[in-house]
């Protein structure tokens, strides 16, 4: 149990179109989705965090008008990079953090995609 | 920022116990430390995760100092599967926004046949 997926694995654009990345929990509800870009070599960071129903919030140094977070249902949450440029060419991973009673199973956990390769010519 | 500091490198023999140290000594009390590990162009991958007391699991096991300042995750029989980043996550517990896990740098565990 607990998979998230991501669609598409990889996506190559030319520059100035824009991307939309899928992420999905397979079999469990989260009211929160949150988005880490990764360059090679380098570690996660934290892009924003998506709320069921809500505005994502961003942190700080990541452009809200340039990565559009849509989290329009408990399973599914979107990010579309506009206007994509060759610098944001990067490995985009989502995750997803379950809901569910104190105690029970995948309470508070966050669980990982396995990422999107975005390539931008 | 990250809360955990890790070495940056590691490797171990094949079959042997791999035994990978963190340093969180500004943990509070409502914190627990996660470990995950990503191997290459894969999302993380979860592995164990404890408040106070030692945890083990099918993977893993997790050893936390008394004063919770730094913990140790242990592969007890490691193999060349075992090759990836692992990366110590100090996180509190709840939905706040104190829950969301900040990567650091993480330690990259090299097994040699």
């Amino acid at each position: 149990g607990a998979v998230v997926s991501q669609h598409p694995s990889r996506v190559i654009c030319k520059s100035g179109t824009s991307v939309k990345i899928e992420c999905r929990s397979l079999d469990f509800q989260a009211t929160t989705m949150f988005w880490y870009r990764q360059f090679p070599k380098q570690s996660l960071m934290l892009m924003a965090t998506s709320n069921e129903g809500s505005k994502a919030t961003y942190e700080q140094g990541v452009e809200k008008d340039k990565f559009l977070i849509n989290h329009a249902s408990l399973t599914l949450s979107t990010l579309t990079v506009t206007s994509a440029h060759p610098e944001d060419s990067s490995f985009y991973i989502c995750s997803a953090r379950a809901v569910g009673l104190a105690g029970g199973p995948y309470y508070n956990e966050q669980f990982f995609g396995p990422g999107t390769r975005l390539t931008v010519l | 920022d990250a809360k955990t500091t890790q070495p940056t490198s590691m490797d171990c023999a094949e079959g042997r116990a791999a035994n990978l140290p963190c340093n969180h000594s500004t943990i509070s009390g409502n914190e627990y430390v996660y470990w995950y590990r990503q191997i290459h162009s894969q999302g993380p991958q979860y592995i164990i995760h404890g408040l106070k007391n030692n945890e083990t699991n099918e993977m893993a096991s997790l050893i936390i100092t008394e004063d919770r300042k730094s913990s140790t995750l242990i592969l007890p029989h490691a193999t060349l599967r075992d090759t990836a980043v692992y990366y110590c996550i100090v996180r509190a517990g709840g939905y706040s926004s104190a829950s969301k896990i900040i990567f650091g740098s993480g330690t990259r565990l090299s097994i040699r046949p």
